[in-house]
């Protein structure tokens, strides 16, 4: 069965740094793999989409890059603020159908 | 403003009576999906469906039933809610286009209790 692991369950980085968080996808050929953003209580909020052609994608201080060998993805957070602090998921897709996120990474940038 | 719309947000009932919960959107979207949010076992895909009239199963879908008659509703049916169920629930939809896929925008919530 298709399996979906982030590197870690947490992950702690001083402000200003890079917070690199990992998705990593068995048993799955996504033609997508989207991120996503999700503080408490609150519904997931879309960040990134990146296709399985593209090898890596840039949105403001993120950056996202996809190795479909490796079965893997990158999530990049470049000068990080404590406001970046939330939970990340991530979510490989293959328009709509299975469409599993993973358990997330919550991320803490400490001041 | 560009929604997904669930209501209610808190709801808390008894086991076996029934409830819906709605779901809207207001983007045209053709795709829209529901999840239960339960800690340590992530987001987990109920029922989705991919246009009007078409709805099918996700990863967890026994004790649940959706509909689809339009294009902007997409109601979430508990025929017997049981205390398993208690969970917080989320909406999303997307737009779909062929070969291509587009990033879902998700509903704020339903937080369902039963006891």
């Amino acid at each position: 069965s298709q399996k979906i692991e982030q590197n870690s369950e947490a992950l702690n980085i001083q402000e200003g740094k890079t917070a690199t968080l990992t998705c990593n996808y068995t048993n799955y050929s996504p033609a997508y793999l989207q991120w996503y953003r999700q503080d408490p209580g609150r519904g997931p909020v879309f960040l990134l989409l990146i296709r399985e052609n593209e090898k890596e994608k840039r949105k403001e201080r993120l950056k996202v890059t996809f190795d479909t060998t490796l079965k893997q993805s990158l999530f990049h957070i470049t000068a990080s603020q404590p406001a970046d602090s939330a939970t990340y998921l991530c979510a490989p897709d293959n328009y709509g159908q299975n469409f599993v996120f993973g358990p997330g990474t919550r991320l803490s940038v400490l001041p | 403003e560009a929604q997904v719309t669930q209501n209610p947000r808190y709801l808390i009932t008894v086991t076996g009576k029934k409830l819906t919960v709605t779901c809207s959107q207001n983007m045209n979207h053709e795709y829209m999906s529901w999840y239960r949010q339960d800690p340590g076992l992530g987001l987990r895909q109920i029922y989705y469906s991919m246009n009007v009239e078409v709805t099918d199963k996700g990863d967890v879908p026994e004790g649940y039933k959706v509909s689809r008659k339009e294009k902007r509703n997409f109601p979430l049916i508990l025929e017997s809610p049981s205390p398993n169920q208690t969970s917080l629930y989320f909406c999303a939809s997307s737009r779909r286009g062929t070969g291509d896929a587009y990033g879902y925008t998700f509903g704020s919530g339903t937080r369902l209790t039963v006891v």
